[in-house]
């Protein structure tokens, strides 16, 4: 069954520095979407992105955040300089975006666990 | 901002008993989803429910979707341990130009043998 493979699984980054979060989405998927969840807290909505270009974006994700398909197979996102608040689980999902089934399914990747000290 | 609220945020079962977890919100979704999310790995889809009054049955799991789409209900029978796990509601917005889902906050299910 097709997946969404995200790496790292796990980074440690020191506060300030940059991080890339990489995600190879489901190939014949049109929609890619980052989500994160702190520890403990609900799954947040980060960023929509289709056809090269953010489609949505929440107020989380500010100008520290920003997302990249450099070619036809990856979907990255980057944080510039890296908080402590920053520290937590980072999903990435795709979807074909047609409402066929009568919805649009997301299907998530396992995650990259990101720890800012 | 569509809020999704789930209860209970903990729920802890003898093998065998029923158990049932919500999902309300004041605001109508063109879709619910319900997800399966285990520690240390992503969410994965258990089922989706895009008519109101809509009921989707997966082997032990009943899903429900309310007749206005506001809310929705996860009912498990003859709860099994491997039933333990964190069950995540998440709706699509009727607006929503970037095709995002809003999360419920979770419920911890435990299904002790």
């Amino acid at each position: 069954e097709p997946e969404v493979t995200q790496t790292p699984s796990h980074q440690v980054t020191q506060m300030g520095q940059e991080v890339i979060l990489r995600c190879v989405p489901i190939s014949n998927h049109l929609y890619f979407y980052w989500y994160r969840q702190i520890l403990g807290q609900k799954v947040e909505f980060l960023v929509s992105f289709y056809n090269n270009e953010i489609s949505e974006k929440s107020e989380i994700f500010d100008d520290q955040f920003s997302v990249e398909r450099p070619d036809g197979s990856n979907f990255t996102l980057k944080i510039r300089s890296t908080k402590l608040e920053d520290s937590a689980m980072y999903f990435c999902a795709s979807s074909r975006g047609d409402l066929s089934s009568g919805a649009n399914v997301l299907t998530f990747g396992a995650g990259s666990r990101l720890t800012v000290l | 901002t569509q809020l999704l609220e789930q209860s209970p945020q903990f729920l802890s079962i003898q093998e065998g008993e029923n158990l049932t977890v919500y999902c309300n919100s004041s605001s109508v979704f063109s879709s619910l989803q319900w997800y399966r999310q285990e520690p240390g790995e992503g969410p994965v889809l258990l089922v989706t429910v895009v008519t109101g009054g809509e009921v989707k049955k997966l082997k032990r799991l009943t899903f429900q979707f309310g007749d206005a789409r506001k809310d929705s209900s996860l009912h498990i029978t003859a709860a099994q341990p491997g039933d333990t796990g964190l069950y995540l509601c998440a709706g699509a917005p009727l607006l929503a130009a970037g095709n995002k889902l809003t999360f419920g906050g979770g419920t911890r299910v435990l299904v002790k043998p």
